[in-house]
């Protein structure tokens, strides 16, 4: 039982490039989320989704895109990365309360 | 929009000692409350979870209370160790799909 993975763990991007950040749970959960995480702010929600096939935006939603194509999985997607994009992004996974995170990946945007 | 706010921002304390750290949030209208526990480099890990009916919940050494009507929740750590020395979060939810963090507050436990 691995919980909440993701992948990558690390990465640099130059401004303009894009990329997937794949999460995985194993734990059967309707509710997936994806969150940012900068120094002093906390964590802000970007999209969620309550089921296979839904997604939804969150509080900071702008440059970012999702899909949950299948249950266990949830992708977050930056089209065209930005210098205000360099994060750490956590993934997490819920039943009906306690949310399970993921260990999250460093992104910087140069 | 809900607001979520912790203080202190950083507390350093010598072990054994009993502490207290505080959230608040301005929307009293809440499903549940949650309080985690953040080591540096990794992820969020559920400490306890009050539900809006409820006033406090236990584990071991950690006790939560949740006071909604006046938008307040505490963490207490009994007999504190260096092990306990991380980033403590706060989130409030409005149903079990939007949360909403504080930005933590950063414990540092002395031998």
């Amino acid at each position: 039982n691995a919980g909440v993975t993701q992948t990558p763990k690390f990465r640099v991007l130059k401004t303009g490039q894009s990329m997937t950040l794949l999460c995985a749970q194993d734990m059967n959960h309707e509710y997936m989320y994806w969150y940012r995480q900068d120094p002093g702010m906390g964590l802000r929600l970007i999209h969620y989704s309550v089921g296979e096939g839904t997604t939804a935006k969150g509080e900071v939603p702008d440059g970012y895109n999702v899909s949950r194509l299948k249950k266990q999985n949830f992708l977050l997607g930056l089209e065209s990365a930005a210098p205000s994009q360099t994060s750490v992004y956590f993934c997490a996974s819920s039943g009906e309360d306690t949310q399970y995170f993921g260990p999250g990946t460093r992104l910087t945007v140069l | 929009k809900q607001e979520v706010t912790q203080i202190p921002a950083a507390l350093s304390v010598p072990e054994g000692e009993n502490l207290v750290l505080n959230c608040s949030f301005t929307d009293s209208a809440i499903y549940n409350l949650q309080w985690f526990r953040q080591d540096p480099g990794k992820g969020l890990t559920s400490l306890l979870l009050i539900q809006s009916s409820q006033r406090e919940q236990t584990s071991g050494r950690l006790n939560a209370s949740l006071d909604k009507s006046s938008g307040r929740s505490t963490l207490y750590i009994a007999a504190s160790q260096p092990g306990d020395s991380a980033t403590y979060l706060c989130a409030v939810s409005h149903n079990f799909n939007k949360f909403y963090f504080g930005s933590g507050t950063k414990l540092n436990v002395k031998p």
